[in-house]
């Protein structure tokens, strides 16, 4: 079974500064996908940004970036020049390559302060 | 459509009441799933369907859970005889290869 650990229940971080959120995971399998999503109070999951395990170089999308260590299992999000409408819960999620299934943390949520 | 759409938004049930939660999916998606979050926590996977057969239910937490999705398209999650412990947001997805592209959900409220 895979697990997934966000360690940060809560993070704060003024208007345009940088915050980064953590993310754990546990496996015993060498092909798989890591994705963050992002929760806003509608409730709509939406992705922010996927990483395939084979891929070496940590996938980036606009002002969202990854720090992924696949030897340290960790997965982390950094969210730069943040914006008031980055306020939301951040989950990390985790899907073997032969599976369908997502397992997800338990989720941190990120407030951004004017 | 243009994303998963999911009904009713909100609902409210007595305990005992049966619940029917509807899920209409990217149109051409092969693959549905349907996860349940409970407050404050991240989604649990509940069951998967591949076109119209449902290939893994193992996160169905009781036999008062049941899914379908007869034509391959549209899915409802149906809930027996309500409980309180049934009160969660219950979120639906869609995919052909990953990412899976979710709904709103639908908040259950049981009473």
């Amino acid at each position: 079974a895979q697990t997934v650990t966000q360690s940060q229940p809560e993070m704060s971080v003024q208007e345009a500064e940088t915050v980064t959120l953590s993310c754990t995971y546990d496996t015993s399998e060498s092909n798989y996908y890591l994705f963050w999503y992002k929760q806003p109070p509608s409730r709509q999951m939406i992705l922010v940004i996927r990483q395939e395990a084979y891929k070496q170089q940590n996938a980036t999308e606009n002002r969202f970036s990854v720090n992924f260590q696949k030897a340290a299992k960790s997965f982390s999000l950094k969210i730069s020049d943040s914006q008031l409408g980055d306020t939301a819960m951040y989950f990390c999620a985790f899907m073997t390559s032969n599976d369908y299934k997502l397992s997800f943390g338990a989720g941190t949520t990120v407030t951004v302060r004017a | 459509g243009a994303g998963v759409s999911q009904s009713p938004r909100y609902k409210v049930a007595k305990r005992g009441q049966d619940v029917a939660l509807r899920c209409d999916p990217i149109s051409g998606h092969v693959s549905l799933f349907w996860y349940q979050q409970a407050l404050g926590q991240g989604p649990e996977f509940l069951t998967y369907f591949q076109n119209e057969a449902q290939l893994d239910k193992s996160g169905l937490p009781s036999d008062r859970f049941f899914a379908e999705r007869p034509e391959g398209s549209v899915s409802t999650l149906k809930i027996q005889r309500t409980q309180q412990e049934d009160s969660a947001v219950y979120l639906c997805a869609s995919s052909n290869r990953p990412p899976s592209f979710f709904g709103q959900g639908t908040r259950l409220t049981v009473v």
